[in-house]
């Protein structure tokens, strides 16, 4: 079955700075890839996806390419700010329960 | 986008007693959805998988007699937590999908249970 493997957090960076947040995965096929976002005391909501190949998706500022001859789908920001803070969660999914593990913690200092 | 709830948002129950916590998608039907729990500080952990008008599935160690999941109609999943105890207090977060090519998934904003 599809695994995933995140850059383990915390994350702390401070405002303004540039964040790369790894996901690497496994799968049989071509996943429909997706970051979700976690903000303290939220549940989860969609951050952004990509569907195929060479697809970037992006929304509020972040980036990830659906990179398929390295399996990844790494989360970008150029400037980070504080009301960042949150916990991200990588999945590469071909239906079903999402596939990811612990998420990466993400603290932004001003 | 897709719009999926959750009721109530907070709840506080008693000991002994049971609770119901309803998911709903409110402008698509959901083929499939999914029942988590979280613990402070920690990742969603899937509790169980239920497809309209079937038997929900669940993940290993969880008690199907113990949390009731109930998927009557294409908009509307049930969770019943029976018997609750203070260790069942916990954030408990639905998700729904709609099926199709993209397998997106669109979560409810969450329950807080506490058990006293």
């Amino acid at each position: 079955g599809n695994s995933v493997t995140q850059m383990e957090g915390p994350v702390t960076l401070s405002e303004e700075a540039f964040l790369t947040i790894n996901c690497t995965y496994t799968a049989t096929g071509y996943p429909s890839l997706f970051w979700y976002v976690q903000y303290p005391g939220e549940g989860l909501q969609l951050l952004l996806k990509a569907t195929k190949a060479d697809d970037k998706g992006s929304n509020k500022g972040f980036e990830a390419t659906y990179r398929k001859e390295t399996t990844s789908f790494h989360l970008e920001k150029g400037s980070v700010q504080v009301s960042d803070s949150a916990v991200y969660f990588c999945d590469p999914n071909q239906g079903g329960k999402l596939i990811f593990g612990q998420g990466t913690e993400l603290s932004v200092k001003p | 986008g897709a719009v999926v709830s959750q009721h109530p948002s907070r709840v506080i129950c008693k000991s002994g007693t049971s609770v119901k916590i309803e998911c709903r998608s409110l402008d698509f039907q959901a083929t499939t959805m999914f029942w988590y729990r979280q613990f402070p500080k920690q990742s969603l952990m899937l509790m169980a998988t239920s497809n309209e008008g079937s038997k929900a599935t669940y993940e290993q160690g969880v008690e199907k007699d113990k949390f009731l999941i109930n998927h009557a109609s294409l908009t509307l999943s049930t969770l019943t937590v029976t018997s609750a105890h203070p260790e069942d207090s916990s954030f408990y977060i639905c998700s729904a999908s709609g099926g199709g090519y993209l397998y997106e998934q669109y979560f409810g904003p969450g329950t807080r249970l506490t058990v006293t």
